[in-house]
């Protein structure tokens, strides 16, 4: 199975920018896709294909990478953009990353 | 408007079978492929398994021996079978469609494994 390895946690201030990583412990070209999940609700697809924005997800957040390593940039960061962010691969049997949790200071 | 709903118990004793049901609407399933994630309270999400367009199925390796997907595509519902339930089965169980990427997805029904 292909690990996807993500950063626990981050806090940052309304208006930065953040980056989320994830990192493939194999190749999986740019078969990465990011979503979004907050408490109660079902995840929600942000980036498809390593940096093709879901249709009607605002334009603060934007995908790159190939191969191993990805980034999600959120920029710049709102209140409501607290929740926890999964990338998850599709290269070969699905999987996610341990999610990223982001909060607002 | 392209939708998925998940439907089944909400508890389900050890050592028995969960069987659920995914009733999609807005798209068809001979087109598209639909998978089963779950995720334990408070942790991440786990794919499970998927069926594709043409109905063949891929499986988690770690559930294979345990876990079934089928479908009827004249009733727009996609089942979902485990057998032998532990307490760690215990989740919410989302079935979602794949495109590129997972799209759309259920609100995901919770599943409770307890006597």
């Amino acid at each position: 199975d292909t690990v996807l390895t993500q950063s626990p946690a981050l806090a940052v201030s309304p208006g930065e920018r953040v980056t989320i990583s994830c990192r493939a412990s194999e190749s999986v070209s740019t078969l990465m896709h990011w979503y979004q999940q907050k408490p109660g609700q079902q995840p929600k697809l942000l980036i498809y294909l390593a940096s093709n924005l879901e249709s009607g997800v605002p334009a603060r957040f934007s995908g790159s990478g190939s191969g191993t390593d990805f980034t999600l940039t959120i920029d710049p960061v709102e209140a409501d953009d607290t929740a926890t962010y999964y990338c998850q691969q599709s290269w070969n049997d699905p999987t996610f990353g341990a999610g990223t949790k982001l909060e607002l200071k | 408007q392209v939708q998925l709903k998940e439907s089944g118990p909400g508890l389900v004793q050890p050592s028995q079978t969960l069987s659920l049901t995914c009733t999609v609407s807005g798209f068809s399933l001979t087109s598209n492929s639909v998978h089963w994630v779950r995720q334990p309270p408070g942790k991440g999400l786990e794919w499970m398994g998927g069926i594709w367009g043409d109905g063949s199925t891929d499986y988690n390796s770690a559930l294979k021996s345990r876990l079934s997907i089928s479908r009827d595509t004249s009733k727009s519902q996609v089942f979902l079978k485990m057998n032998s339930l532990q307490t760690d089965d215990t989740a919410i169980y989302f079935c979602t469609r794949d495109t590129e990427g997972f799209d759309y997805w259920g609100q995901g029904v919770m599943v409770t494994v307890s006597s």
